[in-house]
This record gives C-alpha cells, sequence and structure tokens, in this order.
C-alpha cells in the first residue's frame, strides 16, 4: 500500500543555515506532493506543492525537489529562522485520491 | 478574513457517549476534509466532503460519520466515543477549481478529544 516516510525525525540547524528536510514514499504513482509545517498548538500550513511533471519548485527561501527515480522529496528552507522551528510533514497524492502524509521532522532552530 | 474554525477547541468525555465536533469554513469551498493526528501516524483522514450531500469514508471512518447540509459546515461525530478515539482532529477545506481535488487544503486550529 502507499506509503509516506520521512528519514529524520528531528533535525537541529544553527539559525542562518540552510536545513534541508527528506521524505521518502513508496507509491510510484503519485503524481502531487506537499508539505506542511504546523507549529505547536496550530493546524498545519501549506508551504509549497510540487507535482509530478516537475523535479525542483522554488518559492520564498523555500525549495522543494522531487526526485521520482528514488521515490524521494526534500524540502530546503535557506536562512533558517527562529520562526522555522516546527513540525514538517510530506504528503503524497495519487490521482486525487487521499492525501497519505508522514509521521513528520520536528525542526529546531537553535540561536 | 475567510476562515476555518473548529470548535470546541478541547473536550473530554466519556467512553460510549456521542460527540460532535463542529467545522466551519468561509471561503465557500466544496471540498472539506476530517483528520486525526496521533504520534506516529501523522494525519490520517477519517471522512471527506466534495459538497452538499455528498460525504466518503477515509483511511480512518470507523467509529465516525459526517454530514454535509451545507457548503460551510461538516460536523463529525463519533457515534459512541472510545480511548482509542483520544486524538487532536483537524478540519480542512480546499478549493477544487484548482484542479486537483485535494490542493492546498487549510487547517483549522484543531480540536483536542479526551475519551475517559
Amino acid at each position: 500500500g502507499e506509503s509516506v516516510g520521512l528519514h529524520l525525525p528531528t533535525l537541529s540547524v544553527q539559525e542562518g543555515d540552510n536545513s534541508i528536510i527528506n521524505c521518502a514514499y513508496s507509491n510510484s504513482a503519485s503524481d502531487y506532493f506537499i508539505w506542511y509545517k504546523q507549529e505547536s498548538g496550530k493546524g498545519p500550513q501549506f508551504i509549497i506543492d510540487i507535482r509530478s511533471n516537475m523535479d525542483k519548485r522554488q518559492g520564498q527561501r523555500v525549495t522543494v525537489l522531487l526526485n521520482k527515480t528514488v521515490k524521494h522529496l526534500s524540502l530546503q528552507i535557506a536562512a533558517t529562522q527562529p520562526g522555522d522551528s516546527a513540525v514538517y510533514f510530506c504528503a503524497e497524492n495519487n490521482y486525487g485520491q487521499n492525501f497519505v502524509f508522514g509521521p513528520g521532522t520536528r525542526l529546531s532552530v537553535l540561536p | 478574513d475567510a476562515e476555518i474554525t473548529q470548535s470546541p477547541r478541547h473536550k473530554i468525555t466519556e467512553t460510549g457517549r456521542q460527540v460532535t465536533l463542529a467545522c466551519h469554513q468561509t471561503w465557500n469551498h466544496n471540498n472539506m476534509f476530517w483528520y486525526r493526528q496521533d504520534l506516529g501516524h501523522g494525519l490520517r483522514l477519517i471522512h471527506y466532503s466534495y459538497g452538499v450531500h455528498d460525504t466518503n469514508k477515509g483511511e480512518v471512518s470507523d467509529g465516525y460519520s459526517v454530514s454535509r447540509s451545507n457548503t460551510e459546515d461538516l460536523p463529525l461525530t463519533l457515534e459512541s466515543a472510545a480511548s482509542s478515539q483520544t486524538s487532536v482532529y483537524f478540519c480542512a477545506s480546499s478549493d477544487p477549481s484548482k484542479g486537483l481535488v485535494f490542493a492546498e487544503a487549510f487547517f483549522g486550529q484543531g480540536t483536542r478529544l479526551t475519551v475517559v
């Protein structure tokens, strides 16, 4: 069945450094992926998405990379700030069916 | 501003009781969803709706039901609450006009439910 996982459950980075959060997915038919950010006590917030016909997409300070060959997704955050501290989820979607979310990676930004 | 709100934010109930969690969105989105969030499982889909009078089962629908009588609301009912349903529940909505039924789901703040 479909599954989404994360290589690193926790990640600590120094303020100002770049962060990379990784995600592996198992369903090669998935055609759409989203990264969400969840701060403590809040609901998940959309960060960036990517379709399977792309391998890179950039937003403001964030970049998502998709490697379909190895079924790997990553979120890069440039110049990490204290406000970036949160749990980050990747999710995959297959032809408009249910999104499958991973367990999340906690990002801690050190001063 | 348009928003999605859940109520209550916290709820404690006893095993066997019926519980209803409210979700209200003002974006006029056709798609609405209910997820539960548990440690080690991420977000799991309970039920979803693509429009008024439409409801569909998600991954973990047993013990839950929803109804969609208007565009704005999708209440989630636990027919007979069980301790296994202690969790944080999130409601979300999205705009299918983007071409993907699950594109950019906007989430509520969550309801923490404890079944004792």
